[in-house]
């Protein structure tokens, strides 16, 4: 079954630009959705079919996808972007067709 | 307002037996997707299972042949099944509702509902 990849964990001071990748095999020929989840809370979708947002998501989220890599962007990061983000794709062809990447840390220094 | 709540999580024994419920307001369960997804102490996402609109329904292969996703329209909610329980199965399970736009994203989830397996 198709594979993402993400890295565990990712700092960035407030009012600076943080960047959370997603790997996976030709993954720029799918279209890559992420979630937001606070502590305790539900996951939130932020960015679906790799750079588009939900009404009430703020311009600050965008995102990106080529190749092997799609990249989640928040630029003048906040306090209250720290969280818990995964990408998740969708494989049309397998019989497991929901697939969701391991998750990355956003810490605000 | 599109809503989904998820209900019936509990404690449970090895080998017990549990039914979550999903009820939908604001939207038809019958016209968008729908999934479960849960998330282990300290974990990420997992994928659990997944409705398409027409019924057909697909399983993660930690779960297959012992949870079972059905839907009621009459009552606007969705069930997961959850028989043969082990201790791994303990996590909190979210009801997640496929989008509108045919991207394939789940735009609309509920807070979830533990389930703890212990003996």
């Amino acid at each position: 079954s198709y594979v993402l990849t993400q890295a565990p964990s990712v700092s960035v001071a407030p009012g600076q630009t943080g960047r959370i990748t997603c790997g996976g095999s030709d993954i720029g020929s799918s279209g890559v959705h992420w979630y937001q989840q606070r502590p305790g809370q539900a996951p939130v979708l932020v960015v679906y079919a790799d750079g588009d947002r939900p009404s009430g998501i703020p311009e600050r989220f965008s995102g990106s996808n080529s190749g092997n890599t799609a990249t989640l962007t928040i630029t003048k990061v906040e306090a209250g972007d720290e969280a818990d983000y995964y990408c998740q794709v969708w494989d049309s062809s397998s019989d497991y067709p929901v697939v969701f990447g391991g998750g990355t840390k956003l810490t605000v220094l | 307002e599109v809503q989904v709540a998820e209900s019936g999580g509990g404690l449970i024994q090895p080998g017990g037996s549990l039914r979550l419920s999903c009820a939908a307001s604001g939207f038809s369960v019958r016209d968008n997707y729908m999934s479960w997804v849960r998330q282990a102490p300290g974990k990420g996402l997992e994928w659990v299972s997944l409705m398409y609109t027409g019924g057909s329904t697909y399983y993660a292969d930690s779960v297959k042949g012992r949870f079972m996703m059905s839907r009621v329209s009459s009552k606007n909610t969705l069930f997961l099944q959850m028989d043969s329980l082990r201790a791994d199965d303990t996590a909190v399970y979210y009801c997640a509702r496929g989008d509108d736009r045919g991207v394939k994203a789940f735009d609309t989830w509920g807070q979830g509902t533990v389930v703890t397996v212990i003996s």
